[in-house]
């Protein structure tokens, strides 16, 4: 196991509604990146925090947004779910002077 | 624009075989990394191998082995006497940001080890 860890493990939302997803780091890890990864397909990269800020971001719309507290665990936001949504999230920990990002089982959210 | 390319989506075989997953990958960077992860049917990404590009020397871990080519732009994956608990989905991704600001995935390759 890494370390990282992810919350819920599965959600059911509706097209429209909102959703937040959780990720806590593995411990002494201060950078956390979201990927999205559709049914048979890669993680896509969302963003990247480093320092409670937005350190790089993937081809995603606005209404994916993120936080990060000064504890380095953080939050994934998407509002307005469209159906295209549904997917596993990923959430992974590294420290900013390492290429090796260490990633926690996920959640998978599906929008009905 | 960073590309990864995983062209086999599925391969099978009898357990204690050896396997190649392939790997090809397209950057104009000259420094960037390779990597390797394995998602096994719960989900979770396992970080198996990173290589940066300025280090072409193969690698070899137990039953797993990685060729990289800088010349035909592969990546490489070898499992040398399959077992069982190899089965999974192996990912190689690519990387151009020492911060690792971002992984750029292929697609996957499923493999599948028949008892």
């Amino acid at each position: 196991e890494t370390g990282v860890t992810q919350s819920p493990t599965h959600l059911i939302k509706t097209r429209g509604q909102q959703v937040t997803l959780r990720c806590s780091s593995q411990s002494g890890h201060n950078t956390v990146s979201w990927y999205q990864q559709a049914l048979g397909q890669g993680p896509q990269f969302i963003f990247q925090y480093y320092r409670e800020e937005e350190n790089g971001r993937g081809n995603f719309p606005p209404r994916f947004s993120g936080l990060q507290f000064p504890n380095y665990s953080s939050e994934l936001n998407v509002n307005a779910l469209e159906l295209d949504d549904s997917a596993l999230y990923l959430c992974a920990s590294s420290l900013v002077t390492s290429t090796e990002q260490y990633f926690g089982p996920g959640t998978r959210l599906t929008v009905t | 624009a960073q590309k990864v390319t995983q062209a086999q989506t599925e391969i099978s075989v009898v357990e204690k075989e050896d396997v190649t997953l392939d790997c090809v990958y397209e950057t104009r960077d000259t420094t960037y990394y390779l990597f390797w992860y394995k998602q096994p049917p719960s989900g979770e990404l396992v970080f198996l191998i990173r290589r940066n590009s300025f280090d072409e020397q193969n690698e070899i871990s137990g039953r797993y082995s990685w060729n990289f080519q800088k010349s035909t732009s592969s990546f490489n994956f070898t499992i040398t006497a399959s077992q069982v608990v190899d089965s999974a989905v192996y990912f190689c991704a690519l990387s151009v940001n020492f911060g690792n600001e971002k992984l750029t995935f292929g697609t996957g390759t499923r493999l599948t080890i028949i008892p």
